[in-house]
């Protein structure tokens, strides 16, 4: 059975860098071909896909936030973790980790997801 | 990047009857990386439609997905009352550029 699940402070002040740590169960990002994405949703709006993570550490990252954006994983521990710095009330969002298809499947898309963490962001 | 546009934006229907809700694309997207996610209140997506027409693992097949190049629908042949929710379709594309759409509302009439 897969499983994620994000954690994170629910509150952080603007210039702050934000760190969010996504756990998982099912399966290992050790197997070829795993990865796990981040994707943000702004209270009412569409999501928005952040960074992805793969098995063999490559990483990848959302062309407008690249700059502020860190993904990482700790394979021993089932954790992926992502990093923004210099939030800003827009990054106000409910963020979600997600198990990507297998690439080896030939498709693209988010099979497993977590329940999401509302990160908001004010003084 | 690719914008998809979703329409309408709000579809409102009675329960039994068939939807049918359309995702356009900026540019052409290739079948095998276009998904679709229903979102009910308060819960993460689930993905539906991968690959533009394949079932996810679970979905009934009152749902189905169609489409190609740069226009993609998602029906639902007899809406259930467990069937009202948010819309999204995905696409990948090169550079790993991936966009969802702005989302369908699929309420009850």
């Amino acid at each position: 059975q897969v499983t994620l699940r994000e954690s994170g402070p629910a509150l952080v002040k603007p210039t702050q860098t934000l760190t969010l740590t996504c756990t998982f169960s099912g399966f290992s990002l050790s197997t070829s071909g795993m990865c796990v994405s981040w994707i943000r949703q702004p209270p009412g709006k569409a999501l928005e896909w952040l960074a992805r993570i793969d098995w063999d550490d490559d990483k990848y990252y959302s062309t407008s936030l690249k700059t502020r954006l860190t993904i990482s994983k700790d394979t021993s521990k089932n954790q992926v973790v992502l990093t923004m710095t210099n939030m800003d009330a827009v990054d106000t969002a409910t963020y979600y980790c997600a198990r990507n298809l297998p690439p080896s499947s030939g498709y693209y898309g988010f099979d497993y997801w977590g329940q999401g963490t509302l990160v908001t962001v004010s003084s | 990047e690719i914008v998809l546009t979703q329409s309408p934006g709000t579809l409102s229907l009675s329960p039994g009857e068939r939807a049918t809700l359309s995702c356009r694309a900026s540019q052409s997207v290739s079948s095998t990386y276009l998904a679709w996610y229903q979102q009910k209140p308060g819960q993460a997506p689930r993905l539906l439609i991968y690959g533009a027409s394949s079932r996810a693992t679970g979905i009934p097949d009152r749902f189905s997905g169609s489409g190609s190049g740069t226009d993609f629908t998602l029906t639902i042949s007899r809406l259930e009352p467990e069937d009202f929710a948010v819309y999204y379709c995905q696409q990948y594309g090169s550079s790993l550029s991936i966009t969802f759409g702005q989302g369908t509302r699929l309420e009850i009439k």
